[in-house]
């Protein structure tokens, strides 16, 4: 069975450019997370869809974070405009309504 | 502060020695889970618990939700185990509400 994929697993981006990050859940999962983890920060919630709908959408990261969930087998982190402080590994996760999550090998993004 | 500490931060290990790792909650957890991050980024999952235990390998797992923590004991381990474990508790109901610990970083040595 496949795993959580991301892509791209590297990305370089200049201060102020968008960038768009991208996620396959596990087939048959209902549940998706996007978390970013940093060092200082550990790992933080930036958004959370049930069945495709959004249930949560990162509080602090609303500004210039946008998530979407066009279909159940894709969802996508757009970020604009990006900043330095948005260096970071983002992470997506899927989960079968257990609770159990699975994550992605990440995407590791720095803004220059 | 922490709601979710996990002790110890670092630990360095010999090859087929045993160990254990430790988290206590300062949040009503309902649910536990245990993550291995290995060097690659990724983040697998080891348990998914709900009060009790569970045991897979050399792995296994208590959930003790009135004394507000969680252990995981490594048996025998090997280099493979290298990595930061990660537990993350879930409160309240709200099963998305994942709080993670800052991780125990764990280095087997041969």
């Amino acid at each position: 069975d496949a795993g959580v994929t991301q892509t791209p697993r590297h990305e370089v981006a200049e201060k102020g450019q968008t960038i768009i990050l991208k996620c396959e859940p596990v087939s048959g999962h209902n549940d998706l997370f996007w978390y970013r983890q940093t060092k200082i920060q550990g790992l933080e919630l930036l958004s959370y869809f049930r069945s495709k709908s959004l249930m949560e959408d990162g509080g602090a990261f609303k500004d210039r974070f946008k998530a979407e969930m066009l279909n159940s087998s894709f969802s996508t982190l757009k970020i604009q405009p990006t900043e330095p402080k948005d260096s970071a590994v983002y992470l997506c996760a899927s989960s079968p309504n257990t609770g159990q999550l699975y994550f992605g090998e990440g995407s590791k993004l720095t803004v220059l | 502060g922490d709601k979710v500490k996990q002790s110890p931060s670092a630990l360095s290990l010999q090859e087929g020695t045993n160990s254990a790792l430790r988290c206590n909650f300062s949040i009503a957890a309902t649910t536990v889970q245990w993550f291995l991050q290995n060097p690659r980024g990724s983040l697998m999952n080891l348990f998914y618990l709900v009060p009790g235990t569970k045991e897979n390998g050399r792995l296994k797992s208590a959930f003790d939700s009135k004394e507000s923590y969680s252990t995981l004991h490594i048996r025998d381990a090997q280099l493979e185990d290298s990595g930061t474990y990660f537990c993350a508790a879930e409160a309240g109901g709200m099963g998305y509400k994942l709080t993670f610990g800052t991780g125990t970083s764990l280095l087997v040595d041969p």
